[in-house]
């Protein structure tokens, strides 16, 4: 079952844009990640945020979490053509300390127009 | 290399062949994962390795589907007589450690599977 959801589903913006991509989840989670697949490519992690952080700075990228809503974001600062690619939320789910892997959602499509 | 390596890169069966996929994950890496990426149900988890054993199991799809890893390196994911629903990316990924939301995750570049 998706754990995960982003929204939207797709995204054009021009490049020097800002990007905003959201995720909302079902269970309690660990902690939430977001990764990277560019086309015919492997997923890339991007930034991992903990269930007890509410925001976390990488570089261009800026995820917040709100576990009360369980939803999460991921906004691309300043945007560039490289940055076209596909973005997913990964969640682990609590299962009293099991370890399972990750819950994707079905991601978001960014393209950053030149 | 340093990455997560996966062959073959691309495969075509027919359906009801038994085909293999390979994952060498980083060296060091002692958890292993199985995804699998397909257009209408997106990365759907199927399996973990701590070491050598499978804890968790619980995604596998059907009994034609299973996996082992030796030595606590490589892994292979066997298909048993293939389905064309079989068709689809299949992604593996190590960490450092086991737990899946604690560590990142490196993936590999996938084995595209093509069920005739």
């Amino acid at each position: 079952s998706q754990q995960g959801e982003e929204d939207p589903q797709a995204l054009s913006i021009q490049e020097g844009e800002n990007a905003t991509m959201n995720c909302s989840y079902k269970t309690s989670i660990n902690n939430l990640q977001w990764y990277r697949q560019n086309s015919g490519r492997g997923l890339v992690h991007l930034i991992l945020i903990r269930s007890n952080e509410r925001e976390k700075h990488s570089g261009r990228l800026r995820v917040t979490l709100d576990t009360s809503k369980k939803s999460s974001s991921l906004l691309i600062t300043a945007s560039r053509a490289a940055d076209t690619a596909s973005y997913f939320c990964a969640t682990d789910v609590r299962s009293g300390g099991g370890a399972d892997g990750l819950t994707f959602g079905k991601g978001t499509h960014l393209i950053i127009q030149p | 290399g340093a990455g997560v390596s996966q062959s073959p890169s691309n495969k075509v069966t027919e359906k009801g062949k038994d085909v293999e996929l390979r994952c060498d994950p980083i060296s060091g890496h002692t958890a292993l994962y199985w995804y699998r990426q397909s257009l209408g149900q997106g990365l759907e988890f199927l399996i973990y390795f701590q070491g050598n054993s499978a804890p968790d199991k619980s995604g596998l799809p059907s009994d034609r589907f299973s996996a082992e890893r030796t030595g606590g390196s490589v892994s292979t994911l066997t298909i048993q007589r293939t389905q064309q629903e079989d068709s689809a990316v299949y992604l593996c990924a190590s960490s450092l450690g086991g737990g899946a939301g604690y560590n990142e995750q490196f993936f590999g570049p996938g084995t595209r599977l093509t069920v005739l």
